[in-house]
């Protein structure tokens, strides 16, 4: 197992466009999540899946975001008429459902800029 | 709600130098605490963690104690490497069914020959 790919890793789009960005999860790991980095910031949680079901959701999650996770494997982010204001690095994380101990393991991100 | 503070950064030692980056925290009950890191170019790793009071995370040379009466969870090496350059967060993970990290802003290392 290579860990949790996201793809792309890069993405320049014009403000208004949507974009979809996708995260391939640890094969045995049935929880999911997304988080967003701003430079110079750590981390914020954006929202989390166990198995195909989303549990939470963070309020920086706006009405322009949308996130799936359809069979309960690869997941999907996807931002509607994109703003300056979205740029960022957005990052997967897994983990078992083993408890609440659980070490979460991210993937590289996708970088996401917004002109 | 749940927050980290972690020191300002940068943070530049020479080599073989004493590391020590604070870390700080606000919850209710009994989080566990972690320390990640970032090196150049890659995602986000973890270094260490402490699940409950007093315990001590290790590993790579790198510690960290989880003090409840001070709140917080300090990372210490005793002799930092040029290999150790990266950037440093510390995050919690809320008791109960809470399952997202809170990390703090994060602390970049130079460490130089």
């Amino acid at each position: 197992d290579t860990g949790v790919s996201q793809d792309p890793r890069h993405k320049i789009t014009k403000r208004g466009q949507n974009v979809t960005f996708r995260c391939d999860p640890i094969s045995e790991h049935n929880r999911l999540y997304w988080y967003r980095q701003t430079l110079g910031q750590g981390p914020e949680f954006l929202t989390y899946f166990q198995n195909e079901a989303q549990l939470e959701k963070s309020r920086l999650l706006s009405d322009r975001f949308s996130a799936e996770r359809p069979k309960g494997s690869f997941s999907t982010l996807e931002i509607q008429r994109t703003e300056q204001g979205d740029s960022a690095m957005y990052l997967c994380a897994s983990s078992q459902d083993r408890g609440p101990y659980n070490e979460q393991f991210f993937g590289p991100g996708t970088r996401l800029t917004v002109l | 709600g749940n927050s980290v503070t972690q020191m300002e950064g940068p943070v530049t030692l020479s080599e073989e130098a004493f590391l020590t980056i604070n870390c700080t925290y606000t919850a209710t009950g009994y989080p566990s605490l972690f320390w990640y890191v970032q090196y150049p170019g890659e995602g986000l790793q973890l270094l260490l963690k402490a699940t409950k009071a007093d315990d001590k995370g290790s590993n790579k040379g790198f510690e960290a104690t989880y003090r409840k009466e001070t709140t917080s969870f300090h990372l210490e090496k005793g002799s930092v490497q040029v290999s150790d350059s990266a950037v440093y967060f510390c995050a919690l993970r809320g008791p109960g069914t809470a399952s997202k990290l809170t990390f703090g802003t994060g602390t970049r290392l130079q460490v130089t020959l």
